[in-house]
């Protein structure tokens, strides 16, 4: 199974609003990220966990807020979001070897009012 | 972080090979090249990746310079279903990092 699940597909929240995005895998990797892709964009690296520990953050804004609970889970926890956080958040996990490939998921489709 | 460039775009018919090209000039000796496709309304999925020399494998062959600063991905039989962006990344293999150039959209013609 090379399948990276992501909840919801889509999502639209106002910028009061706390809501999370949810990611998982099943292929026992040690690494799992999160990006932002903006429409006709690449996607953007926000956050990386190694063996369920935040290994890197790109600078991202404390209004994003991840969280790894186990091996196989990867939340992105929102908060006071603004419109231009509108994007589509990618979920990735990769193996143990840091030249290995990375498996995307479908994405979670984020629309903030 | 080591850059890449590609052209925006570029076009196919179907059934001809396809030679995407990827210049990487500023690649380091522990930067993987690796490439990636999106397919429209999907997450990126991996093609192919090298180190120094060529490789092939079921979806495409990649070709890589002698002095590794650049590359091309090759579509041996371009199908409709390989329009997509196609994108060329320099992977170190000290961090995780994966960053994504600008790509490269190819659209296939019937």
């Amino acid at each position: 199974d090379t399948e990276v699940t992501q909840t919801p597909k889509h999502l639209v929240m106002g910028m009061t609003n706390k809501k999370s995005l949810k990611c998982e895998q099943h292929m026992g990797h040690r690494a799992m990220y999160w990006y932002k892709q903006k429409a006709k964009k690449p996607p953007e690296l926000m956050f990386v966990y190694s063996y369920e520990k935040l290994s890197i953050n790109e600078s991202v804004p404390s209004r994003f807020s991840p969280e790894c609970p186990n091996s196989s889970l990867l939340n992105l926890h929102l908060h006071a979001l603004q419109p231009e956080d509108s994007a589509l958040y990618l979920c990735a996990s990769s193996g143990d070897r840091t030249e290995d490939t990375q498996y995307f998921g479908p994405g979670t489709r984020l629309t903030v009012l | 972080d080591a850059k890449t460039t590609q052209p925006n775009s570029m076009e196919s018919n179907e059934e001809e090979p396809v030679h995407l090209p990827c210049n990487h000039s500023t690649i380091s000796g522990t930067d993987y090249i690796h490439w990636y496709r999106q397919l429209p309304s999907q997450g990126p999925e991996y093609v192919i990746h090298g180190l120094t020399s060529n490789v092939n494998n079921r979806m495409a062959s990649l070709a890589i310079a002698e002095d590794r600063k650049s590359s091309t991905l090759i579509l041996h039989r371009a199908t409709l279903r390989d329009a997509a962006v196609y994108y060329c990344i320099l992977r170190d293999v000290r961090n995780d990092k994966l960053i994504f150039g600008t790509g490269t959209r190819l659209q296939v013609f019937p």
